[in-house]
């Protein structure tokens, strides 16, 4: 099935770093979702995006709809140890199959404390 | 407020069998949607429910049906199954004033031998 482009595949970054993520598609997309996923559980909501050009803010999260609509990036401001996990990014496309998310594959974020 | 809840969270099946997947939805959510996880990968979209009827399918074949309860909880259920079965099954539910956030319960994780 059609994923998106998620990049990095896996960060391994120090305590109190900076970290980002992106998500790209091939196709335009009119909602923007990011997921945190730890081991054994189901994806959480983080933060989500309706427009072009939105930048939302979740503690130190943010993340922002990209305007061509077809890309998403996630930044993670002073990293801590329980940010550990798998990060994805998902989109509903425009038109007709707007009822069904799209995932990436997912970033593995490794924080050292 | 109750979140996504499902059962059972392990199973271990065989080739062939057939298996039931349940699912109850976050309080005051009507939609339902099913995702499978592969190891290492991000949700693929199985189909989704909205008022007792499934309003959208991915690519999965029919031996995965679904049916959504007047309480707007679910079933997966998946025949004839075969090892490339085994993954991560995830339900998500939305509310239908807010299609664009799906919320995950923790999954059941179904073993196919």
């Amino acid at each position: 099935g059609q994923q998106l482009n998620q990049s990095p595949q896996s960060m391994f970054i120090q305590e109190g770093e900076d970290v980002s993520m992106n998500c790209t598609s091939s196709s335009i997309f009119n909602t923007w979702l990011w997921y945190k996923q730890d081991p054994g559980e189901g994806p959480v909501l983080l933060i989500a995006l309706y427009k072009a050009g939105e930048l939302t803010s979740n503690g130190r999260l943010t993340a922002q709809f990209g305007i061509t609509r077809k890309d998403s990036f996630l930044n993670i401001s002073a990293s801590i140890p329980s940010d550990v996990g798998i990060y994805f990014c998902a989109g509903r496309p425009d038109g007709g199959s707007n009822y069904k998310l799209t995932f990436g594959k997912g970033t593995l974020l490794t924080v050292n404390p | 407020e109750t979140g996504v809840t499902q059962s059972p969270t392990h199973l271990i099946k065989t080739r062939g069998q057939q298996v039931t997947l349940r699912c109850s939805s976050q309080s005051g959510h009507n939609t339902v949607s099913w995702y499978q996880q592969a190891l290492g990968q991000g949700p693929q979209f199985i189909f989704q429910y909205y008022r007792e009827e499934e309003n959208g399918r991915g690519n999965f074949p029919p031996r995965f049906s679904g049916l959504q309860f007047p309480n707007y909880s679910s079933e997966l259920n998946v025949n004839a199954l075969e090892l490339d079965d085994s993954a991560l099954y995830l339900c998500a539910s939305s509310s239908v004033a807010n299609l664009a956030e799906a919320f995950f319960g923790q999954g059941t994780r179904l073993t196919v031998v």
